[in-house]
């Protein structure tokens, strides 16, 4: 049971360039989330989808795209690499009990130069 | 739109010793959940509690215990008998209830724990 999976773990952008993280999870949850995090500032929301179809923004949306076309993955898309996208993108999921939190990825850290 | 504030950014403890990590947050809500999460070196984000919000019986896991007081709008982490693999960045978070579905959660910064041997 792998869980849920980011590719990849390191990239290096240049500025300008564009790029897709993957999440993938085989739990069957409904529920998906793009955080990005930076140094102090913990997790900060960019996207979620509630079920195939269907994302909504979260707290920082902008340079960002997602798309949700089956329940197992949820890609995050960076159209433009600016430097303030430098950050470390974790993907979590999470079945429709509030109570059970999120599973997360490993996490992928990104560097725009 | 709920905050969630963790005021020590950096926290140590001795092993074997015991540690309380802070959490305060704000909402309207009468129903709602509480998480605390640990990241360690590895960067991998591992759930180490929960709470809800209904429930007047603190949660445990072990050496892991939170003091959930309501009314004051606080969760703080009681870590004893501190271990060298309890050093880690740890985050509070919270979740609205709603009829609707699942809301995301909300982190604070974080607290960066050290465990001296």
């Amino acid at each position: 049971n792998a869980g849920v999976t980011q590719t990849p773990k390191f990239r290096i952008l240049k500025i300008g360039q564009s790029m897709t993280l993957q999440c993938t999870q085989d739990m069957n949850h409904n529920y998906m989330y793009w955080y990005r995090q930076d140094p102090g500032m913990g997790l900060k929301l960019i996207y979620y989808s509630v079920g195939a179809g269907i994302t909504d923004k979260g707290e920082v949306p902008n340079g960002y795209n997602v798309s949700r076309s089956t329940t197992e993955d949820f890609p995050l898309r960076l159209e433009l690499a600016a430097p303030s996208q430098t950050s470390v993108y974790f993907c979590a999921s999470s079945p429709d009990r509030p109570n059970y939190g999120y599973t997360f990825g490993s996490g992928t850290r990104l560097t725009v130069v | 739109a709920q905050t969630v504030t963790q005021s020590q950014p950096e926290m140590s403890v001795q092993e074997a010793e015991t540690v309380t990590l802070s959490c305060t947050y704000d909402t309207s809500e009468s129903d709602y959940y509480l998480f605390w999460y640990k990241q360690p070196p590895s960067r991998q984000m591992i759930l180490v509690i929960r709470q809800e919000a209904y429930k007047q019986q603190n949660a445990t896991e072990n050496r892991f215990s939170v003091n959930f007081q309501k009314a004051a709008k606080s969760f703080s982490l009681k870590i004893s008998d501190s271990q060298l693999g309890d050093a880690a960045m740890y985050f509070c978070a919270y979740r609205r209830y709603a009829n609707s579905g699942n809301t995301p959660l909300v982190f604070g910064k974080g607290t960066r724990l050290s465990v001296i041997a």
